[in-house]
């Protein structure tokens, strides 16, 4: 099955730095991947996600870069503010499968 | 505008007792599932299930069972609960394919 690894499990930043954060999978099938946002006690939300045939894609100021050859993606985001922090969660799956895997998140720290 | 709501935001149970979980989503979403929630382990799949009526075992599934009687609801059952089942339970719902993934608050379940 499908095996998502996340990096780093912690990553802390001032305010104003750029942060990112990389995953890697390892079914070459795979051809959706989403970036959720979980605030503390809150619920996990989509911020941004990146189908298998673009390799960017932008919003603002966070953006995902994906290398299918190397099977690996990342989220970026600039001029991190403190409202930033949060656990970012990674996942991929494929065209007929409704599950997909996640990455075991990473706590962004934002420090004003 | 929720669309995927818990019925418990907090839970306290004993141990041995028989424990029920809600989950209602109001977008016709074929699939649901149930996860885990703990420190440093991500999020870790339960039970799903991609239509009424059929479940299927996620990674964890030990000590746990489900029922999908509606398109709607999803529920988790915890037949006796054990102190080791003290965990935030996070209840999502998507379209085939994993598109439109979406997350309900949460149950933060502890078992004394």
């Amino acid at each position: 099955g499908e095996n998502v690894e996340q990096h780093p499990s912690t990553l802390s930043v001032q305010e104003g730095d750029s942060a990112v954060i990389k995953c890697t999978y390892s079914d070459s099938a795979s051809n959706y991947f989403p970036w959720y946002k979980q605030e503390l006690g809150k619920r996990p939300q989509l911020i941004i996600d990146i189908r298998s045939n673009v390799g960017e894609k932008k919003d603002q100021r966070i953006a995902v870069t994906l290398n299918k050859t190397a099977k690996h993606f990342s989220l970026h985001i600039t001029e991190t503010q403190p409202e930033d922090s949060a656990v970012y969660f990674c996942a991929a799956s494929k065209g007929g499968s409704y599950i997909p895997t996640f990455g075991r998140g990473t706590s962004l720290i934002v420090h004003p | 505008d929720v669309k995927v709501t818990q019925s418990s935001r907090y839970l306290v149970k004993r141990t041995g007792e028989k424990v029920f979980l809600e989950c209602v989503q109001d977008m016709d979403h074929e699939n649901m599932f149930w996860y885990r929630q703990d420190p440093g382990l991500g999020l870790r799949l339960i039970y799903f299930s991609y239509d009424v009526k059929m479940k299927e075992k996620g990674d964890i599934p030990e000590g746990y069972s489900v029922s999908r009687e509606k398109k709607e609801r999803f529920s988790l059952i915890l037949e006796s609960a054990s102190t080791n089942q003290t965990s935030m339970y996070l209840c999502a719902s998507s379209l085939t394919g994993g598109y439109g993934y979406t997350f309900g608050s949460g149950t933060r379940l502890t078992v004394v």
